[in-house]
C-alpha cells in the first residue's frame, strides 16, 4: 500500500510569490492534516481537512490556506511568501479524524524562500 | 509538550544498550499520545501510540509509559541499533473532533558503536 505522497519534494520561491503544495493520502484515508517544521519552532499544526471540510486551524496567518478534493487529495497554498515561510511542510493522513487515530506522514516538501 | 525553542535535547547511548527518551506534555485534557521517529531528510515515522486510559504499551523493542499525574511520557528502546539514530518526537492530541497533534521539541538520539 502506497504511503503519503507529497509533491514537489523541493521548491525555491521568491518573496512575494505564492506556492501550492500537494498531498496524496494513503488510499482510503479521509483526513489530511498539514504541519510546518522549522528549526526554531519545531513541528506546528497548520490545518486539517476531513471529507473536504476544514476541521481545525492552527495559529497561522490567513496567507496559509488549504483545500481537500473529493478523492481526499489535499493542497495547501501560501500567498505573498515571506522569508520566514522557509520550512519543511509535512502532511499527515489518517483514516478518520479525531482522537485515537494514527497519523502517517509524508516525506515533506522543503520550501526555500529567497 | 509544546515546542518551546531552539534547544534540542540529545541522548547518546552505546549500541546494544537500552535508551529512555522523556517528554513532558502540556495539556491535561490530552487523551491520545504518539511517538514519532524522524530521520534526516524524511518525514516523521509512527512508532507507537497510547491512549490515556492506559499507562503502558509495548511494541517491538519499544515501550511507552504514560504518567498522567505528572503529565509525563517516556519511550524506552531496548537493545538499541545504529538504525535507531534519529530525532524522536512525542505528540499529543486533545481535540476529540479533529486530528490535531501538538508536538514536543524532540530529542536527538545518537547510537555509538
Amino acid at each position: 500500500k502506497a504511503g503519503v505522497t507529497q509533491t514537489p519534494r523541493y521548491l525555491i520561491k521568491t518573496r512575494g510569490q505564492q506556492v501550492t503544495l500537494s498531498c496524496s493520502p494513503i488510499s482510503g484515508h479521509r483526513s489530511v492534516s498539514w504541519y510546518q517544521q522549522t528549526p526554531g519552532q519545531g513541528l506546528q499544526f497548520l490545518f486539517e481537512y476531513f471529507s473536504e471540510t476544514q476541521r481545525n486551524k492552527g495559529n497561522f496567518p490567513g496567507r496559509f490556506s488549504g483545500r481537500q478534493f473529493s478523492n481526499s487529495r489535499s493542497e495547501m497554498n501560501v500567498s505573498t511568501l515571506e522569508l520566514g515561510d522557509s520550512a519543511l511542510y509535512l502532511c499527515a493522513s489518517s483514516l478518520y479524524t479525531g482522537l485515537n487515530t494514527e497519523a502517517f506522514f509524508g516525506q515533506g516538501t522543503r520550501l526555500t524562500v529567497v | 509538550g509544546e515546542s518551546v525553542g531552539l534547544h534540542l535535547p540529545t541522548l547518546s547511548v552505546q549500541e546494544g544498550d537500552n535508551s529512555i527518551i522523556n517528554c513532558a506534555y502540556s495539556n491535561s485534557a490530552s487523551d491520545y499520545f504518539i511517538w514519532y521517529k524522524q530521520e534526516s531528510g524524511k518525514g516523521p515515522q509512527f512508532i507507537i501510540d497510547i491512549r490515556s486510559n492506559m499507562d503502558k504499551r509495548q511494541g517491538q523493542r519499544v515501550t511507552v509509559l504514560l504518567n498522567k499525574t505528572v503529565k509525563h511520557l517516556s519511550l524506552q528502546i531496548a537493545a538499541t541499533q545504529p538504525g535507531d539514530s534519529a530525532v524522536y518526537f512525542c505528540a499529543e492530541n486533545s481535540d476529540r473532533g479533529a486530528q490535531k497533534l501538538v508536538f514536543g521539541q524532540g530529542t536527538r538520539l545518537t547510537i555509538n558503536p
